[in-house]
């Protein structure tokens, strides 16, 4: 059975200072999703990441992919308050269609 | 284009009555996911439509559950009856492909 582990699952920054959120799984995964949820609202799609060594960036944030070490890490660069939600990791397993399995989700605030 | 619509976006019922949340997908999107999260839990899968058609239902907790989706357009998804365990946020995601999943807001549901 595949699972999807984060951590920290609780992430409190200060402003302009950086940090990483990992997300491990367990088996042998298509693709990687990262998500932002914020509060009340639908999840957001920040990055898919398909094979071993890619890695995406939008403004702030750099997601990256290791397949061999089934590891992908969300790096957050001189974080702004406007980053804060919770963040989904969420992988495709082999023959599932699409399916997602979600890790627990890390809930980042970013602090002045 | 209209994202995935949910309804209604919060539902309040009592242990063993029935409640039926609401799912449109985004236009020409044949594939159709229902997702869980359970109050400080991931958020789990619960079935997949192509069309009108059950492609996987692995992750229905018990046969209270009843998800349809006539004629390939919007699904229902109907506790009947509800336990206390049931409650917590259900999204709805809709694809054209296996790739991108496009989530609507979500249904609470709190069951009392």
């Amino acid at each position: 059975e595949l699972k999807v582990e984060q951590n920290p699952l609780f992430l409190s920054m200060q402003e302009e200072k950086n940090y990483t959120i990992y997300c491990n799984y367990s088996t042998t995964s298509d693709r990687l999703y990262w998500y932002r949820q914020d509060p009340g609202k639908s999840l957001e799609s920040l990055f898919v990441l398909l094979s071993n060594g890619a890695v995406k960036q939008e403004g702030r944030l750099m997601a990256s992919l290791d397949t061999k070490a089934r590891l992908s890490t969300l790096h957050i660069t001189a974080a702004v308050h406007d980053l804060s939600a919770t963040y989904f990791c969420a992988v495709v397993g082999g023959t599932s269609y699409g399916k997602l399995t979600f890790g627990q989700g890390t809930i980042l605030t970013v602090h002045p | 284009e209209a994202g995935v619509t949910q309804f209604p976006s919060h539902s309040v019922i009592e242990k063993g009555q029935t409640v039926t949340l609401r799912c449109d997908p985004i236009s020409g999107h044949d594939n159709l996911y229902w997702y869980r999260r359970v109050m400080g839990k991931e958020i789990k899968f619960l079935l997949h439509f192509v069309k009108e058609s059950k492609q996987d239902e692995s992750g229905m907790p018990n046969n209270r559950f009843l998800a349809e989706r006539t004629g390939g357009t919007y699904s229902t998804l109907k506790v009947q009856p509800a336990e206390l365990e049931d409650s917590g946020v259900y999204f709805c995601a809709s694809s054209k492909d296996f790739y991108e999943q496009y989530f609507g807001p979500g249904t609470r549901l709190t069951v009392t």
